[in-house]
């Protein structure tokens, strides 16, 4: 079983509606978690982070946090072409280590 | 604030020639990755650097993979010999500890024929 696995998509969605991305993640002793876009070509750059249960908005973007259902969730609302890029779910372990999902590409329909 | 630097950015080599990736961390960050992504995968984490010291090398092949970070700042990763599947996207990031949230370079892209 993988450590963090991610729903396998692609996701498209037209432009203005909400995107949904859904993780899971093994080690229940995780502490910290963490949603990084990655467009075509370029580095992963961090969108979110969240440490405890419960939701954390960001203007557009909203992640949820479920310890007891190893679960963490990213909603883009308002999606935009400019969201149109692969979301890695980031989860660092009890040592801090941190390990990445494969992604989950969206597309954004103009 | 400069963000975390890397070269080269894409290196094409032959099989079995050496190669070394070199990054230069944010200024103050003294936690320092590699990682290695593959098309369509997230990455890897290869080793990862408390200053100068190697904290965590449990996934670099040991045996053509050497990284090093003398000083504590910069920080250089070399395979030798470089083998086709290596070719991957090599990825360096830093993070003021290892418990901080951690930001990327812009990689170098490596292709081994």
């Amino acid at each position: 079983q993988k450590e963090v696995e991610q729903n396998s998509g692609p996701l498209s969605v037209p432009e203005g509606a909400i995107a949904s991305l859904n993780c899971t993640y093994s080690d229940r002793g995780s502490q910290s978690f963490f949603w990084y876009r990655q467009y075509s070509g370029k580095s992963p750059e961090l969108i979110m982070s969240i440490y405890s249960n419960g939701d954390k908005e960001d203007g557009r973007f909203t992640a949820q946090l479920n310890k007891a259902s190893q679960y963490v969730s990213l909603l883009i609302r308002d999606s935009q072409p400019s969201d149109s890029a692969t979301y890695l779910c980031a989860v660092n372990d009890p040592d801090y280590k941190l390990s990445f999902g494969a992604g989950t590409t969206v597309t954004v329909r103009a | 604030e400069a963000g975390v630097v890397q070269s080269p950015r894409y290196k094409i080599i032959e099989k079995k020639q050496p190669v070394a990736f070199w990054c230069n961390p944010i200024s103050g960050h003294n936690t320092l990755y590699w990682y290695l992504q593959n098309l369509g995968q997230g990455p890897e984490l290869l080793i990862r650097y408390e200053n100068e010291e190697a904290v965590d090398d449990s996934q670099l092949p040991k045996d053509r993979f050497s990284a090093e970070r003398l000083k504590g700042v910069d920080s250089t990763l070399k395979i030798q010999p470089a083998e086709l599947g290596d070719s991957a996207v090599y990825l360096c990031a830093s993070s003021f500890s290892g418990k901080e949230t951690q930001y990327f370079g812009p990689g170098t892209r490596l292709l081994v024929l």
